[in-house]
């Protein structure tokens, strides 16, 4: 079962505009990470946000972990046409050192 | 270096064929996994290599499948008598150490059984 559940399920926006994507999870967590995937392609690791972490950046990347809530958000700023993908997030429970994946946000940046 | 490879890049077989699959880590990365991801869905857990103990073999679907990791680096997925339901890609990951680690992928086998 999935972990981790992202929203929206699609996203389109248009070059310039900032996307944000939301992640919710169920059990505690040891950190809360971001990927990236193009079509066709493995993923890539975006930015890592461990459990007592609030906010995090990293160029255009701003991740936010609220663990009340139990939620996540990215935010990418000043969006490019080349940030079309997809995008998980992985929660790591810390007990069998396994990540679960999210069934992921697909984000259409247009010119 | 080199990321993480794997091979075949795309697997067309006949169903109640068996098919390995080879993926190579980045050298040094102890922890290695293989993830499902079918069309347009999320990752689904399979199986995890950590150092010598044993592997974490709780996301096989079933005993048609199995995964072994010779020498703490190459593993080898095989899929034995496959059925149409596993067609999907199949992901191999590897990292530096469990825990507080992001992990690498692979490109994926792409794996369609006719």
């Amino acid at each position: 079962s999935q972990q981790g559940e992202e929203d929206p399920q699609a996203l389109s926006i248009q070059e310039g505009e900032n996307a944000t994507m939301n992640c919710s999870y169920k059990t505690s967590i040891n950190n809360l990470q971001w990927y990236r995937q193009n079509s066709g392609r493995g993923l890539v690791h975006l930015i890592l946000i461990r459990s007592n972490e609030r906010e995090k950046h990293s160029g255009r990347l701003r991740v936010t972990l609220d663990t009340s809530k139990k939620s996540s958000s990215l935010l990418i700023t000043a969006s490019r046409a080349a940030d079309t993908a997809s995008y998980f997030c992985a929660t790591d429970t810390g007990t069998a050192s396994k990540l679960t994946f999210g069934t992921g946000t697909r984000l259409q940046v247009t010119l | 270096g080199a990321g993480v490879s794997q091979s075949p890049s795309n697997k067309v077989t006949e169903k109640g064929k068996d098919v390995e699959l080879r993926c190579d880590p980045i050298s040094g990365h102890t922890a290695l996994y293989w993830y499902r991801q079918s069309l347009g869905q999320g990752l689904e857990f399979l199986i995890y290599f950590q150092g010598n103990s044993a592997p974490d073999k709780s996301g096989l679907p079933s005993d048609r499948f199995s995964a072994e990791r010779t020498g703490g680096s190459v593993s080898t997925l095989t899929i034995q008598r496959t059925q149409q339901e596993d067609s999907a890609v199949y992901l191999c990951a590897s990292s530096l150490a469990p825990g507080n680690s992001p992990l690498h992928f692979g490109n994926g086998t792409r794996l369609t059984v006719t």
